[in-house]
């Protein structure tokens, strides 16, 4: 069957250090992949797109690879900072699904301790 | 200018009771989801519009569920005979094309409890 799963365990990271959050995904063959950030009791916001033909996108301190051989896409934040705990969500477009679908991942609660 | 708005905030029903959560999409967003969120889990899609296309209601999960969509904008699903499992949060987001990868707008949702 068709999955996506991120990091079921919450992240603790010390401030300043560099948070990684892994997004895998079996059987399928995504144009793209996006990362959210989720606050309490908040929709999510859309953080950063990468496409199946690019390996890595950056913006600011975050940072997101994409392997489609590992089907796996690994999501940074550099320099970390206690206002970038939240919950991060990984969202995948499958190519050939139906012309709304995007799969979301059920995410990674990230705590960074002063 | 405005987000995504959705009412109520907060919604508390009885079993069997019938409910309607509203959706206010970013003015000119022709795109518009629901998405159901329980606690721990991803984000559930629940249907689809664009524009005046016939929505896809392939992840509606029983037919006490149904959704619609006036004139292209206000969005309010509707979730008949409410069980106990029905408790979530209901997020509404919308889009400004229809290109599935340009950014979805969440609406802060609507938590739903059902005693």
């Amino acid at each position: 069957s068709q999955k996506i799963e991120q990091n079921s365990e919450a992240l603790n990271i010390q401030e300043g250090k560099t948070a990684t959050l892994t997004c895998n995904y079996t059987n399928y063959s995504p144009a793209y992949l996006q990362w959210y950030r989720q606050d309490p009791g908040r929709g999510p916001v859309f953080l950063l797109l990468i496409r199946e033909n690019e390996k890595e996108k950056r913006k600011e301190r975050l940072k997101v690879t994409f392997d489609t051989t590992l089907k796996q896409s690994l999501f940074h934040i550099t320099a970390s900072q206690p206002a970038d705990s939240a919950t991060y969500l990984c969202a995948l477009d499958a190519l050939y699904s139906s012309a709304s679908k995007i799969i979301f991942g059920s995410g990674t609660r990230l705590s960074i301790r002063p | 200018g405005a987000g995504v708005s959705q009412s109520p905030s907060n919604k508390v029903t009885e079993k069997g009771k019938d409910v309607e959560l509203r959706c206010d999409p970013i003015s000119g967003h022709t795109a518009l989801y629901w998405y159901r969120q329980s606690l721990g889990q991803g984000l559930e899609f629940l249907i689809y519009f664009q524009g005046n296309s016939a929505p896809d209601k392939s992840g509606l999960p029983s037919d006490r569920f149904s959704a619609e969509r006036t004139g292209g904008s206000v969005s309010t699903l509707t979730i008949q005979r409410t069980q106990q499992e029905d408790s979530a949060v209901y997020l509404c987001a919308s889009r400004s094309g229809n290109t599935r990868s340009d950014t979805q707008y969440f609406g802060p949702g609507t938590r739903l409890t059902v005693l």
